[in-house]
């Protein structure tokens, strides 16, 4: 596709429940972040895949937190036992290369709630 | 990892030039700077990127100093549709890529 492409766009979950969200990056992109954002802050960083690896995920919040990638294409970001705490817009972005620029490409973002 | 400062919130008016900076004292030798524009329920888009000097493209210019602690984003005649959160981002150099954002300015312009 011309863009990053995130699923679902919203997602509503009870507590405890396990989610998956899905990133499309752009074509060709090696290089893949997800991030994590509340109400009226700033995206958090959560991890980066350079091709099929995770070169960082000193983001992620605890380990009911996991992020897959692996063709180095599509991510899939892995939430178990889900909690309130959780609910935020999770967006996606990829960058042709993980070199020195930061224009990162964004997709719409997932929107999760917890009940 | 450089932490950056902006202003919370900024006022103005359409028509006029806005200027937003953004302090960045620990920028590493290798980072660049970044800035981004966000409007509600979208996701962050590129507007700028520069080293030193001054960059300028078809939306924004991009002011940095010799020593390179701080930077200014020049939006010239902003419009209504400018209002959106501006983040900068400081990083990129090598030594990690995670790049992380602020709390961002909100810029509201008022007719």
């Amino acid at each position: 596709g011309a863009g990053v492409s995130q699923t679902p766009s919203n997602k509503v979950t009870e507590k405890g429940k396990y989610v998956e969200l899905r990133c499309d990056p752009i074509s060709g992109h090696t290089a893949l972040y997800w991030y994590r954002q509340s109400l009226g802050q700033g995206p958090e960083f959560l991890i980066y895949f350079q091709g099929t690896g995770a070169a960082d995920d000193s983001g992620l919040p605890n380990d009911r937190f996991f992020a897959v990638r692996p063709e180095g294409s599509v991510s899939t970001l892995k939430i178990q036992r889900t909690e309130r705490g959780d609910s935020a817009v999770y967006l996606c972005a990829s960058s042709l290369q993980l070199v020195d620029t930061g224009e990162l490409f964004f997709g719409e973002g997932s929107r999760l709630t917890v009940l | 990892l450089a932490k950056t400062t902006q202003p919370i919130s900024m006022d103005s008016y359409e028509g006029q030039e806005v200027n937003i900076t953004c302090s960045h004292n620990n920028i590493a030798t290798n980072d660049y700077i970044t800035w981004y524009q966000q409007f509600p329920s979208q996701g962050p888009r590129f507007i700028i990127q520069g080293y030193k000097t001054k960059v300028t493209n078809e939306v924004a210019s991009l002011f940095i100093p010799a020593d390179r602690k701080s930077s200014t984003l020049s939006l010239p005649r902003v419009s209504l549709s400018d209002t959106a959160v501006y983040y900068c981002l400081v990083g990129g150099g090598g030594a990690t890529n995670k790049l992380i954002f602020g709390t961002g300015t909100l810029l509201a312009v008022q007719p």
